[in-house]
């Protein structure tokens, strides 16, 4: 059974980068589509951007020029950068497989943007 | 940006109870490429529907999508206990992938 794990902080300052990692376990890295998915509290899913294991990216315009996702299949692992946070940015963010109706999600994590 | 509205906002109704579940699109999502997902508190959303009407792997037959174009529908033929929860469309026919606001089934 594919398990996906966010970790990172949980609070970030404004202006600063939010750096999140997701691990993939029971499963290969290798094939597949990885995705970040978002959702501020308390309001609906918004979609941040995915990597194919070879690392090519396709990322939501809206945060196209903050957004950095990258992949690392030694590691099983797959990362996801914001830069230059404000507080719009605080949500739940997970990380997921499949590039269109990811399949299996890891757990989220909330990420908290305030000095 | 494809914009999807989903409607009611709540929904409230007992376990055993039909519900019926609407997402309109702004503009045609290209071949019904809908999904629906349920969400409960504290938790990741969970895929049922993808391609409109197709349920993903392990979900009930009591799940049904349906629709084409700009109005799609996910039915819930009889509710269970565990059915009461926050449901949400998502197109990815065009990019970027959008989803709708969500409609909550809440207990009556």
């Amino acid at each position: 059974q594919v398990q996906l794990q966010e970790s990172g902080p949980g609070l970030v300052k404004p202006s600063e980068t939010l750096s999140l990692t997701c691990t993939v376990s029971g499963g290969s890295i290798r094939s597949y589509y990885w995705s970040w998915i978002r959702q501020p509290p308390g309001k609906g899913l918004e979609w941040v951007g995915y990597i194919f294991y070879r690392g090519s990216t396709k990322y939501n315009p809206s945060l196209k020029s903050r957004v950095t996702i990258s992949i690392d299949t030694s590691q099983n692992q797959f990362s996801l950068k914001v830069s230059s946070v404000t507080a719009a940015d605080t949500a739940v963010y997970y990380c997921a497989r499949g590039r269109d109706v990811p399949d299996y999600w890891g757990q989220g994590t909330l990420v908290t943007v305030s000095s | 940006e494809i914009v999807l509205t989903q409607s009611p906002g709540t929904l409230s109704l007992s376990p055993g109870e039909r519900a019926t579940l609407s997402c309109r699109a702004s503009q045609s999502v290209s071949s019904s490429y809908l999904a629906w997902y349920q969400q409960k508190p504290g938790q990741a959303p969970r895929l049922l529907i993808y391609g409109a009407s197709s349920r993903a792997t392990g979900i009930p037959d009591r799940f049904n999508g349906g629709g084409s174009g700009t109005d799609f529908t996910l039915t819930i033929s009889r509710l269970e206990p565990e059915d009461f929860a926050v449901y949400y469309c998502q197109q990815y026919g065009s990019s970027p992938w959008t989803f709708g606001q969500g409609t909550k089934v809440e207990i009556k």
